[in-house]
C-alpha cells in the first residue's frame, strides 16, 4: 500500500541537542511538506518542496532545516535554535498540481523537548 | 492571502443529531476548500473537497459540504451523528494558481454525547 511514513512516533530530546524527523512517501509525489501543530493552533506551514533538491519557507521555518535530496524523502531537522520545539509534527505530500490535488498526511511525530 | 476562520473551537452534538461545523474563508483568488478530519495522536485525512463545479460536495461518513461563494463559507455537515465522528475537524484553503500550499483553520473538536 502507498503512503507516507513518518518516525519515529514519539521522540525525546534533551535541551539544546539537534534532532531530525523522517518522513518517507512511496506515493511518487512531487510536492513534500512539514507542517507543525500546536493545541489550538491548527496547523502552521514550516517548510515545504514541489521539487527534487529544491525547497522553500513556510511561515514559521525559523530554528528548522529540510533537505530534499531524494524524491521519495524530506526530512526536517529541529535545531537548538528553534525556541520552543515540543510540538506534533505532521508530514505531507500532494501530486504535480493539475488543479485538483489534496495533500496527503503522514501518522505525525511527536517531540518532546525537556 | 488565503485565511480560514472556523466559528466554534469545539462543538458538542447528541449521538443522531445534525453535525454543522462553520468554516469561512478569505480569498483574492478562485479558492479551493478541503476539509479534513483528524482521530487523537494521527494524521490528517480527507473528508471532502471543492475544487470546481458542484457547489454542494459529498464526503466520505456521510459528511457533506456546501461552498457558498457570496457568504465565503464552506460548512461541513453530517444529518446524523455517530460516536466515531468524535474527533478534530480541520478546514483548509489554497489558491487556484502557485504553490500548492494549504492554509489551515483552527480546527473544531467535535463531541459526541450518547
Amino acid at each position: 500500500d502507498g503512503g507516507i511514513t513518518q518516525s519515529p512516533k514519539y521522540l525525546f530530546r534533551k535541551e539544546g541537542q539537534n534532532v531530525t524527523l523522517s518522513c518517507e512517501q512511496n506515493l511518487n509525489h512531487d510536492a513534500m511538506y512539514w507542517y507543525r501543530q500546536d493545541p489550538g493552533q491548527g496547523l502552521r506551514l514550516i517548510y515545504y518542496s514541489q521539487i527534487v533538491n529544491d525547497f522553500q519557507k513556510g511561515d514559521i521555518a525559523e530554528g528548522y532545516s529540510v533537505s530534499r535530496e531524494k524524491k521519495e524523502s524530506f526530512p526536517l531537522t529541529v535545531t537548538s535554535a528553534q525556541k520552543n520545539p515540543t510540538a506534533f509534527y505532521l508530514c505531507a505530500s500532494s501530486r504535480p498540481d493539475r488543479g485538483l490535488s489534496e495533500q496527503y498526511f503522514g501518522p505525525g511525530t511527536r517531540l518532546t523537548v525537556t | 492571502a488565503q485565511s480560514v476562520t472556523q466559528l466554534g473551537s469545539h462543538v458538542s452534538v447528541s449521538e443522531g443529531a445534525l453535525v454543522l461545523l462553520r468554516c469561512n474563508y478569505s480569498s483574492s483568488v478562485p479558492p479551493y476548500l478541503f476539509w479534513y478530519v483528524q482521530y487523537p495522536n494521527q494524521g490528517l485525512q480527507l473528508l471532502l473537497k471543492y475544487t470546481t463545479g458542484a457547489t454542494l460536495v459529498k464526503g466520505i461518513n456521510g459528511f457533506e459540504a456546501e461552498f457558498k461563494k457570496s457568504e465565503t463559507s464552506f460548512h461541513l455537515t453530517k444529518p446524523s451523528a455517530h460516536m466515531s465522528d468524535a474527533a478534530e475537524y480541520f478546514c483548509a484553503v489554497r489558491a487556484l494558481q502557485g504553490a500548492q500550499k494549504l492554509v489551515f483553520g483552527q480546527g473544531t473538536r467535535l463531541t459526541i454525547n450518547p
